[in-house]
């Protein structure tokens, strides 16, 4: 089956600085997908991407999706407080009905004051 | 945007009893939704996708005798823990898919807050 690697597991970040992490894919996607998710709580999605090559931004966050749609992509600039979470890329491939999401193991992000 | 409620957010019960989770899509109707379970500091896992109208696709490893999946209507699916153990403790999460922005077909998808349950 398809895999990702994401990294870096975690990260210990002093407030202010730039932050990247990013995934990689044994096969090709065609939708490049990153969640947020906090605490006890569901997955929320930052960026979509759909395009090889694409880069798109949301606020302080930009994503990027691979050329050989293998891998992409995430850097928050400016970290602040509320940006500790547990980020998740995430892969979609096109196999027939069954819009499917692979996921990455996450990324951990604190961010120290 | 698309929302999707997740209810109960949280359930304690005694092994050996049952637990009913619901997922609704309150403003968009959806013929499929996504039941995933996360165990503590570790990614998503998919166990079934709930059909409106026919049978729940289970992945491979999944006991569909113990999860079993509903999908009740176009905007409810309901995930059932039958005969609960503790082993099966953990944080569940239904998802539905919401039209992408830029590209017909490419759905994303949309997640409840999930569910924790814990089985004593």
């Amino acid at each position: 089956g398809q895999q990702l690697n994401q990294s870096p597991q975690s990260m210990f970040i002093q407030e202010g600085e730039d932050v990247s992490m990013n995934c990689t894919s044994s096969s090709i996607f065609n939708t490049w997908l990153w969640y947020k998710q906090d605490p006890g709580e569901g997955p929320v999605l930052l960026i979509a991407l759909y395009k090889a090559g694409e880069l798109t931004s949301n606020g302080r966050l930009t994503a990027q999706f691979g050329i050989t749609r293998k891998d992409s992509f995430l850097n928050i600039s400016a970290s602040i407080p509320s940006d500790v979470g547990i980020y998740f890329c995430a892969g979609q491939s096109y196999s027939g009905s069954a819009r499917q999401l692979t996921f990455g193991s996450g990324t951990q992000l604190t961010v120290l004051p | 945007g698309a929302v999707v409620s997740q209810h109960p957010s949280w359930v304690i019960c005694k092994s050996g009893t049952s637990v009913k989770i619901e997922c609704r899509s309150l403003d968009f109707q959806a013929t499929t939704m996504f039941w995933y379970r996360q165990f503590p500091k570790q990614s998503l896992m998919l166990m079934a996708t709930s059909n409106e109208g026919s049978k729940a696709t289970y992945e491979q490893g999944v006991e569909k005798d113990k999860f079993l999946i509903n999908h009740a209507s176009l905007t409810l699916s309901t995930l059932t823990v039958t005969s609960a153990h503790p082993e099966d403790s953990s944080f569940y999460i239904c998802s539905a898919p919401t039209a992408g922005v830029s590209r017909v077909g490419a759905n994303v998808l949309t997640f409840g807050a999930g569910s924790r349950l814990t089985v004593l």
